[in-house]
């Protein structure tokens, strides 16, 4: 059964802290997403990935950044996490954006 | 630049009754249209697309959405609501693909559904 991956279901961290939030397909997909999602706002794109080692900035990547190293692994990185980044984190991998069941961060 | 707007944060309906949640949106080249579907807890599911073939589409759970042009609309129906129909509802329009989708989401509706 194909899968997208989030390592952590729920995660609480602290401000200041360096958060990664992990993401694995096993699909071979080129294209691979993180999105933030919010009550009210639905989803937004934070960064997407074409290719290894290849990172686009998506809506608002203020305060994150991303890493492929590997085509099957696609993690987003809060170098200093802050409260308003307390959040749903949803990845997505795929022409048609097969999502993971996502990781609810809380940045206290 | 593409947006979607979905009309009504909130749609109750009775159970056995139609549903129909709207969804409007701009793109400045032909789109790539979705339905998706998140139920609580979970990750967002694919219910339906459009990419220019069949202007009606059908999806899963017996959900379908048609594709209107000249209303700039993709609204989605369900011919009688299921009590696990309950979700929230998101609309999203791509890019025409010359490489690949980059999906922009409407906020979103939930659905909710009385006995």
């Amino acid at each position: 059964d194909v899968k997208v991956t989030q390592s952590s279901r729920y995660l609480v961290k602290r401000t200041g802290e360096k958060v990664f939030l992990e993401c694995v397909q096993d699909m071979d997909h080129e294209n691979m997403f993180w999105y933030r999602q919010d009550p009210g706002l639905g989803l937004r794109l934070i960064y997407f990935s074409y290719d290894v080692k290849m990172k686009e900035k998506g809506d608002i990547p203020e305060g994150y950044s991303v890493s492929r190293e590997k085509k099957e692994r696609f993690s987003l990185i809060l170098e200093s996490a802050s409260t308003n980044q307390t959040s749903m984190y949803l990845c997505a991998s795929g022409a048609q954006l097969l999502f993971g069941s996502g990781t609810q961060l809380s940045v206290l | 630049a593409q947006s979607v707007t979905q009309l009504g944060s909130h749609v109750s309906v009775s159970e056995g009754a139609l549903v129909l949640l709207r969804c409007n949106y701009s793109s400045s080249v032909p789109p790539y249209l979705f339905w998706y579907v998140q139920y609580p807890n979970q990750g967002l599911q694919l219910l339906l697309k459009y990419t220019s073939a069949a202007t009606l589409v059908k999806g899963i759970n017996g959900f379908e959405a048609e594709f209107k042009k000249s209303e700039t609309s993709f609204h989605l129906t369900k011919p009688s609501a299921h009590m696990s129909d309950a979700a929230e509802y998101f609309c999203a329009v791509s890019k025409t693909p010359g490489g690949s989708y980059i999906p922009t989401f409407g906020r979103g509706t939930s659905l909710i559904v009385h006995p």
